[in-house]
């Protein structure tokens, strides 16, 4: 078993429509969380970033950790034809160390 | 440029070849990471530099990988006698701060460097 595990999708959304992604870890000493978003042929670049167990909001995008159950969100709101890429799950023990990924869940949002 | 930067974007090998990848971080970021992405997975750590000193190579699959930063700014991942299974896509990440800073520090990828090895 993985320590992140995340599911591949594809995810097909219409276009305005909230979509939830997620992410369990088996490991407890994971302490920092992220959320990347990868284009195709990018390299991937940082949406959110949070500590320890708790929500962040930044325009239409919120992550959740919920360390208790190792288990943790991203949410799009109102989600638009550019937000269609393969969005990455990431965690580090410490700050500023390497990051353990998830697979990635591919995600298309129709117009 | 604002970016981190990777050259050559893509690289076909024949099996057996040696490759060097390289690595321009943003100017003044002290930590650099190397990760290998498959295709259809995530990005898998291979090794990080602080400056010029190497903290952690526990990633490299195989001694036939690997990586130096001798002036502490760029990086050059080489892989020697290439086998199909390092085909892959690498990516550099460099970050400002120092590592195990306690700190929350954003890694900045490059766009990777896409191998074909044949």
């Amino acid at each position: 078993q993985k320590e992140v595990e995340q599911d591949p999708g594809p995810l097909s959304v219409p276009e305005g429509a909230i979509v939830s992604l997620n992410c369990t870890y088996s490991n407890s000493a994971f302490q920092y969380f992220m959320w990347y978003r990868q284009y195709s042929r990018k390299g991937p670049e940082l949406l959110m970033y949070t500590y320890s167990s708790g929500n962040k909001e930044d325009g239409r995008f919120t992550a959740q950790v919920d360390k208790s159950s190792k288990y943790i969100s991203l949410f799009i709101r109102d989600s638009q034809p550019s937000d269609s890429a393969t969005y990455l799950c990431a965690m580090s023990e410490a700050g500023n160390t390497p990051l353990v990924f998830g697979k990635g869940t591919r995600l298309s949002v129709i117009a | 440029g604002a970016g981190v930067s990777q050259s050559p974007r893509y690289k076909v090998a024949k099996r057996g070849q040696d490759v060097a990848l390289r690595c321009d971080p943003i100017s003044g970021h002290v930590s650099l990471f190397w990760y290998q992405q498959a295709l259809g997975q995530g990005p898998e750590f291979l090794t990080y530099f602080q400056n010029e000193a190497q903290l952690d190579k526990s990633g490299l699959p195989s001694d036939r990988f690997f990586a130096e930063r001798p002036e502490g700014s760029v990086s050059t991942l080489k892989i020697q006698r290439t086998q199909q299974e390092d085909s892959a896509v690498y990516l550099c990440a460099s970050s400002l701060d120092y590592a195990h800073s306690g700190r929350p520090e954003r890694q900045y990828f490059g766009p990777g460097t896409r191998l074909t090895v044949t």
